[in-house]
């Protein structure tokens, strides 16, 4: 139990586009979403927080026009990196939790390289 | 505010050998949860262990057991006859009601077992 998928696992992706990440809880509902970016040896840092059906929020110093999230249903949250850049390469990590006990379960994670 | 720190970045064993991870948390809330996560080199946090402030007990599964003690606020983590498989890093994490329960994480301990 407590399955979250992620998609895609890796990307490549020229410099002004924009890129969308899935994450999706397969076998719980999941009241709560985070979004995490992880640096190179370095531990996880969280983005934002996202509530099913209300807009999320962002931790201090990430730009929410950048970082675009939408968490449309209780099994699925999405983020956009908006006209991304080479700076915005790194390891993207959801996770989800249900409601109760707050453990949270962990997607499996996307590489961003932007060229 | 929350903090965790694991002390040790790096931890290089032989397989068969012992290995003890430390975790130190910092927190005024009366009410937490500490939890242990293993990141293979795959990318993947894999929930191992989640703890409130209320159960002291050890516990044990299989070749893995944790000692919590709110006395020295410590939440360490002992992978017994390690295995090449265990080789990953290992994160400590602290959530409490008063931030959301969003997760607080160490900076994470490399354990490398060599065969």
């Amino acid at each position: 139990g407590a399955v979250v998928s992620q998609h895609p696992s890796r990307v490549i992706c020229k410099s002004g586009t924009s890129v969308k990440i899935e994450c999706r809880s397969l076998d719980f509902q999941a009241t709560t979403m985070f979004w995490y970016r992880q640096f190179p040896k370095q531990s996880l840092m969280l983005m934002a927080t996202s509530n099913e059906g209300s807009k999320a929020t962002y931790e201090q110093g990430v730009e929410k026009d950048k970082f675009l999230i939408n968490h449309a249903s209780l099994t699925l949250s999405t983020l956009t990196v908006t006209s991304a850049h080479p700076e915005d390469s790194s390891f993207y990590i959801c996770s989800a939790r249900a409601g109760g006990p707050p453990t949270q379960y962990f997607g499996p994670g996307t590489r961003l390289l932007v060229l | 505010a929350q903090k965790v720190t694991q002390a040790q970045t790096e931890i290089s064993v032989v397989e068969k050998e012992d290995v003890t991870l430390d975790c130190v948390y910092e927190t005024r809330d009366t009410t937490y949860y500490l939890f242990w996560y293993k990141q293979p080199p795959s990318g993947e946090l894999v929930f191992l262990i989640r703890r409130n402030s209320f159960d002291e007990q050890n516990e044990i599964s299989g070749r893995y057991s944790w000692n919590f003690q709110k006395s020295t606020s410590s939440f360490n983590f002992t992978i017994t006859a390690s295995q090449v498989v265990d080789s990953a890093v290992y994160f400590c994490a602290l959530s409490v009601g008063s931030n959301d329960y969003k997760l607080s994480f160490g900076a994470g301990t490399t354990v490398t077992v060599r065969a």
